[in-house]
């Protein structure tokens, strides 16, 4: 099966406490995504990366890390500076063909801080 | 920085009815894809319409595009019970490919 998986599908955490995001995909995707989501809103981009061992910032990555060691692989961390962290997490992929392409999502983390 | 607003927010019809969403947008952009998300899952790709594009279908669905006014619309049609969720516009500026999305419209189809 071809896909993007994400793990654990539910997180939770203590505040002061680092927590990281699993994401993995087999579809052979240069792209990867994630996407922070709050109840009833849309997404926001954290960080996305291009290519193995490359990455920026999206428009809220005040308070997250990623890594891109693998091409299947890309980490998110929620740090304890990340000031509101409950949400849902969203990773996808996507390849870099030239035009634009439609990214895969995962299920999502939903991640509560108590 | 969101990218799209999709209107409605909110959208109730009865199963056969057509249902009709709008997306508008602020910067130029390389194409504009539409998302379906059920509830506390992950988002599904619907379809994609380029920037030299006007008008698509597949299935159901139809989206057009007007440049002119930064604006895409989603139309389903003989709507089912199986499409409430909450479908989300996303515009593609090309550069790095990534993506801007919308708020979302959140359609219930009551059967």
């Amino acid at each position: 099966d071809g896909g993007i998986t994400q793990s654990p599908k539910y997180l939770f955490r203590k505040e002061g406490q680092n927590v990281t995001l699993s994401c993995e995909q087999n579809l052979n995707h240069d792209a990867m995504y994630w996407y922070r989501q709050d109840p009833g809103q849309g997404l926001r981009l954290i960080y996305y990366s291009q290519i193995v061992n490359d990455f920026q910032k999206g428009d809220i990555a005040e308070g997250y890390s990623v890594s891109r060691e693998k091409k299947e692989s890309f980490p998110l961390t929620v740090t304890s500076a990340q000031k509101n962290p409950t949400a849902f997490y969203l990773c996808a992929s996507s390849s870099r063909l030239p035009g634009g392409n439609e990214q895969f999502f995962g299920p999502g983390t939903r991640l509560t801080v108590l | 920085s969101q990218q799209g607003e999709e209107d409605p927010q909110a959208l109730s019809i009865q199963e056969g009815e057509n249902a009709t969403m709008n997306c508008s947008y602020k910067t130029s952009i390389n194409n504009l894809q539409w998302y379906r998300q059920n509830s506390g899952r992950g988002l599904v790709h619907l379809i994609l319409i380029r920037s030299n594009e006007r008008e698509k279908h597949s299935g159901r669905l139809r989206v057009t595009l007007d440049t002119s006014k930064k604006s895409s619309s989603l139309l389903i049609t003989a709507s089912r019970a199986a499409d409430t969720a909450s479908y989300f516009c996303a515009t593609d500026r090309g550069n790095n490919n990534d993506m801007r999305f919308g708020a979302g419209t959140r359609l219930t189809v009551k059967p």
